[in-house]
C-alpha cells in the first residue's frame, strides 16, 4: 500500500507556481521521498527526489518538512504541458518497489 | 532514441488466447520492470528482474510469466487471457546503486474481448 496521501486534484492558473502537498507521516528514517507524474497516455516520468534537504533541478523543487512528515513539489511556473498525475512515493534507497499511490491529477489553466 | 521501448503499443485480443508483449532497453539498466495500471488507472507493480534473475513477483497469476532472455530486454508473456487482463502495461529500467530513478516506457494497451 502506498505510504503517502495527497489531495486528489488541483487547479494552477498558467505562470503561477504549483505547490502540490504530499503527507507522508508514517516515513522511516531511510526511505527517500521521491516524486513522479504521468502526463495522459504516456508513462511515469521521473520528478526529482529526496531525503531530509530541499532539492531543486531544472523540472522542480522539492521542499521537505523538518520533522519529514510532508513535503511539497514546486513547478515555479506551471505550464499547460504541467497538466498531469503527480505522484509522491516514499521509497528506501536502491530498492526496487516503487509503489505508486492515487496522485493529485494537476490542470493547469491558461 | 528511445531509452526504454515496448511493443505492441496496442493490442486487442479474444479471451482465452495468448499474447506477448515486448521491452527493451538501451540505457545499460540492470534492473527491469512490469507495471500494470488498470481502467482505474492505479499503477501497481507486478515484476522486477536483476540480471535476468526475478527479484519481485508481487502475487500475479502465474498466467503471467515474464521472460529475460538478457538485461537489456523482459518480456511479458500471458496466457488464456481473462477480460479483467485489460489494461496499460508498463516497463521499466532502472540501476541498482543509481539515484532509484525509473525509466518507462509508453505503454502497451491491452484489450481482452
Amino acid at each position: 500500500d502506498a505510504k503517502t496521501t495527497q489531495p486528489p486534484s488541483m487547479d494552477c492558473a498558467e505562470g503561477r507556481a504549483a505547490n502540490l502537498p504530499c503527507n507522508h507521516s508514517t516515513i522511516s528514517g531511510n526511505e527517500y521521498v521521491y516524486w513522479y507524474r504521468q502526463i495522459h497516455s504516456q508513462g511515469p516520468q521521473y520528478i526529482i527526489h529526496g531525503l531530509k534537504n530541499n532539492e531543486t533541478n531544472e523540472m522542480a523543487s522539492l521542499i521537505i518538512t523538518e520533522d519529514r512528515k510532508s513535503s511539497t513539489l514546486i513547478l515555479p511556473h506551471a505550464t499547460l504541458r504541467d497538466t498531469a498525475v503527480y505522484y509522491c512515493i516514499v521509497r528506501v534507497h536502491n530498492t526496487d518497489k516503487l509503489i505508486f499511490g492515487t496522485g493529485t491529477r494537476l490542470q493547469v489553466f491558461p | 532514441d528511445t531509452a526504454v521501448s515496448q511493443t505492441p503499443k496496442y493490442l486487442v485480443t479474444q479471451m482465452g488466447n495468448d499474447k506477448s508483449i515486448k521491452c527493451e532497453q538501451n540505457l545499460g539498466h540492470d534492473t527491469m520492470y512490469w507495471y500494470k495500471q488498470d481502467s482505474k488507472k492505479f499503477l501497481k507493480i507486478m515484476f522486477s528482474y536483476n540480471n535476468k534473475e526475478l527479484i519481485i513477483n508481487e502475487t500475479v497469476p502465474n498466467r503471467f510469466s515474464p521472460k529475460s532472455p538478457d538485461k537489456a530486454h523482459l518480456n511479458l508473456h500471458i496466457n488464456s487471457l481473462e477480460l479483467g487482463d485489460s489494461a496499460v502495461y508498463f516497463c521499466a529500467s532502472s540501476q541498482a546503486g543509481g539515484t532509484g530513478e525509473l525509466f518507462f516506457g509508453e505503454g502497451s494497451r491491452l484489450t481482452v474481448l
